[in-house]
């Protein structure tokens, strides 16, 4: 059993689309997470929402759009992708903020 | 600004090799210290949580140490495989205002047969 599940795993879109990309967790966390990793490796927060509250929304553009409908599950939507959005976005989450951290597997976001 | 580095960015080593891996952090109010393990094209893998209050922490050939007044942990792995080839992260948690967790730089790691 998967603990934090992202779907797709791949996706390659064209510039101008709008897409999603799901996330659940089955392991009863309260807190979820989206990270961007850059074509340096490099990771990065993008939001956190605790118990579907948003509490974390980094300098990222507001083309992006996390929805929470419930507390396992937190899904990213981004409009108008640009090349730039291109990356390995990460899902996490964990029970409460500093009790470590679960990634899921990453969705390889390709904007051509 | 918090800031979290990793040295070496990337370390290639002989089988059975022991072998530390560094990371520093510019804010040393941390709340604990997380050390992942990423292979090419997969997620990440949480090998190790260290808390503020501890100094250290052991699984099988694994040991990380952390330092907190001086900024350091220390990722230590004992008689290096090659399956333990990948790149080794380590993240940073500062809990208050603050309240996420910060990746260092990473270092990539090859362990040659």
């Amino acid at each position: 059993d998967t603990a934090v599940s992202q779907t797709p795993k791949y996706l390659v879109t064209q510039m101008g689309n709008d897409k999603s990309i799901k996330c659940e967790q089955n392991l009863g966390h309260d807190t979820m997470y989206w990270y961007k990793q850059d074509s340096k490796k490099f990771l990065k927060i993008m939001f956190s929402y605790n118990n579907k509250e948003l509490i974390i929304n980094e300098t990222v553009p507001n083309r992006f759009s996390p929805k929470s409908p419930d507390k396992a599950h937190l899904n990213l939507h981004i409009n108008s992708l640009e090349l730039g959005d291109s990356a390995v976005y990460f899902c996490a989450s964990s029970q409460a903020y500093g009790t470590g951290y679960t990634f899921g597997s990453g969705t390889r976001l390709t904007v051509v | 600004k918090q800031e979290v580095t990793q040295i070496p960015a990337a370390l290639s080593v002989p089988e059975g090799e022991n072998l530390v891996l560094n990371c520093s952090f510019t804010d040393s109010a941390i709340y604990n210290l997380q050390w992942f393990r990423q292979d090419p094209g997969k997620g990440l893998t949480s090998l190790l949580l260290i808390q503020s209050s501890q100094r250290e922490q052991t699984s099988g050939r694994l040991n990380a140490s952390l330092d907190k007044s001086s900024g350091r942990s220390t990722l230590y792995i004992a008689a290096s495989q090659p399956g333990d080839s990948a790149t080794y992260l380590c993240a940073v948690y500062y809990g208050g205002a603050t309240n996420k967790l910060i990746f260092g730089t990473g270092t990539l790691l090859a362990v040659q047969p």
